[in-house]
């Protein structure tokens, strides 16, 4: 099955700096892959997904890159302000029709310090 | 407009008990999930249905059943708990479109302990 490695599991930074979670899958065919930011004791809700035809996916202050050989894919956050403390997660699946669950990363706590 | 429900937020069962958890969306989507989630290893798929009267394993299965009782309803049973099933448990459900996956809505979150 799949597998999501996620790093770093905490990321500290100044308040408008920029921060960059990064993101590893293992299947090959996995062809979508979200981002989900869940704040403490709250459910958690997407941010930004791309699909494997795309390399790159961008709305407002936040990006993510994807590279298909390498099986990486990366969640950039500028101009951090402090509601983006949060926990970030990462996913990735196949999907070829019907339903199909999400791999998750373990997450990182991203502090943003004023 | 509700979007995914879960049933009980919190519950404290002892070892060997059974309870259900009870999830349902309002917003038509096909497909419902059932995920665990513990410190320090994200969310991990316990089961999830593509569809009405279909359900599959997924990362996690053993110790728990699902029933998908209508497009809305998806619940989670644990027949006899253990300490090892303390968690927080979230049902989600999405729409697949054209066959590719799309946004998954996730519930409020069951946090349950089992002593």
């Amino acid at each position: 099955g799949e597998n999501v490695e996620q790093h770093p599991s905490t990321l500290s930074v100044q308040e408008g700096d920029s921060a960059v979670i990064k993101c590893t899958y293992s299947d090959s065919a996995s062809n979508y892959f979200p981002w989900y930011k869940q704040e403490l004791g709250k459910r958690p809700q997407l941010i930004i997904d791309i699909r494997s035809n795309v390399g790159e996916k961008k709305d407002q202050r936040i990006a993510v890159t994807l590279n298909k050989t390498a099986k990486h894919f990366s969640l950039h956050i500028t101009e951090t302000q402090p509601e983006d403390s949060a926990v970030y997660f990462c996913a990735a699946t196949y999907s070829g029709g019907g339903a199909d669950g999400l791999t998750f990363g373990k997450g990182t706590h991203l502090i943003i310090q004023p | 407009n509700a979007g995914v429900t879960q049933t009980p937020k919190f519950q404290v069962l002892k070892t060997g008990q059974s309870m259900t958890l009870q999830c349902a969306q309002d917003m038509n989507h096909n497909s419902m999930y059932w995920y665990r989630q513990d410190p320090g290893m994200g969310l991990r798929l316990i089961y999830y249905s593509a569809s009405e009267g279909t359900t599959d394993k997924g990362e996690v299965p053993n110790g728990y059943n699902v029933s998908r009782l209508n497009k809305r309803e998806f619940s989670l049973r644990l027949e006899s708990a253990a300490p090892s099933q303390t968690s927080v448990y979230f049902c989600a459900s999405s729409l697949p479109a054209g066959g590719y996956s799309s946004e998954a809505f996730f519930g409020q979150g069951t946090r349950l302990t089992v002593v």
